[in-house]
């Protein structure tokens, strides 16, 4: 079973429009991330959940919401699609320092 | 910003040792040393990671100097499969980011 799980894989969609992309994972940990890889290959934090709340939000658009209805998921929101966008985006859980990654997501916006 | 510096690029020969040199000049008494890579467009992926001591797993070798303001990531046997970009970020256990850089792009030749 895949420890940390990302939907979809890839997403090709039209500026302005609204995706989400979902993460889940399987080992129990109580803190997730957001991560954007841009095309340039910088990871840059977004997000940081630990238990369902919120506990890091970096400089990110407000176009951006995650969302945790549980410590297992955290769920990423993206409205009004722009061009710089394109990324690739990881969800991370964590445990004792240690980092475990999805295997991205891609999202393309023509 | 990363608190380290990693030179941009390294190449090593298969089944010879590589060795990734890291600085970390202002790394506090409280922050650990962590080793990453990415393999081409997947998750990164923790190696290993150490406060003073050097330390050894299954993946690698992590060598800290007794200043603490440099570390040396030893792959004994390097494989084709090992080519990948190294990160290397010094973080406190827990509460602060995982903030990467650029990394070290590791080839290895064959």
């Amino acid at each position: 079973d895949t420890a940390v799980s990302q939907t979809p894989k890839y997403l090709v969609t039209q500026m302005g429009n609204d995706k989400s992309i979902k993460c889940e994972q399987n080992l129990g940990h109580d803190t997730m991330y957001w991560y954007k890889q841009d095309s340039k290959k910088f990871l840059k934090i977004m997000f940081s959940y630990n238990n369902k709340e919120l506990i890091i939000n970096e400089t990110v658009p407000n176009r951006f919401s995650p969302k945790s209805p549980d410590k297992a998921h955290l769920n990423l929101h993206i409205n009004s699609l722009e061009l710089g966008d394109s990324a690739v985006y990881f969800c991370a859980s964590e445990e004792s320092g240690e980092l475990f990654f999805g295997e991205g997501s891609r999202l393309t916006v023509l | 910003d990363a608190k380290t510096t990693q030179p941009p690029s390294m190449d090593c020969a298969e089944g010879r040792a590589a060795n990734l040199p890291c600085n970390h000049s202002t790394i506090s008494g409280n922050e650990y040393v962590y080793w990453y890579r990415q393999i081409h467009s997947q998750g990164p992926q923790y190696i290993i990671h150490g406060l003073k001591n050097n330390e050894t797993n299954e993946m690698a070798s992590l060598i800290i100097t007794e200043d603490r303001k440099s570390s040396t990531l030893i792959l004994p046997h390097a494989t084709l499969r090992d080519t990948a970009v190294y990160y290397c970020i010094v973080r406190v256990v827990y509460g602060q980011n995982f903030v990467f850089g650029p990394g070290t792009r590791l080839s290895v030749l064959p």
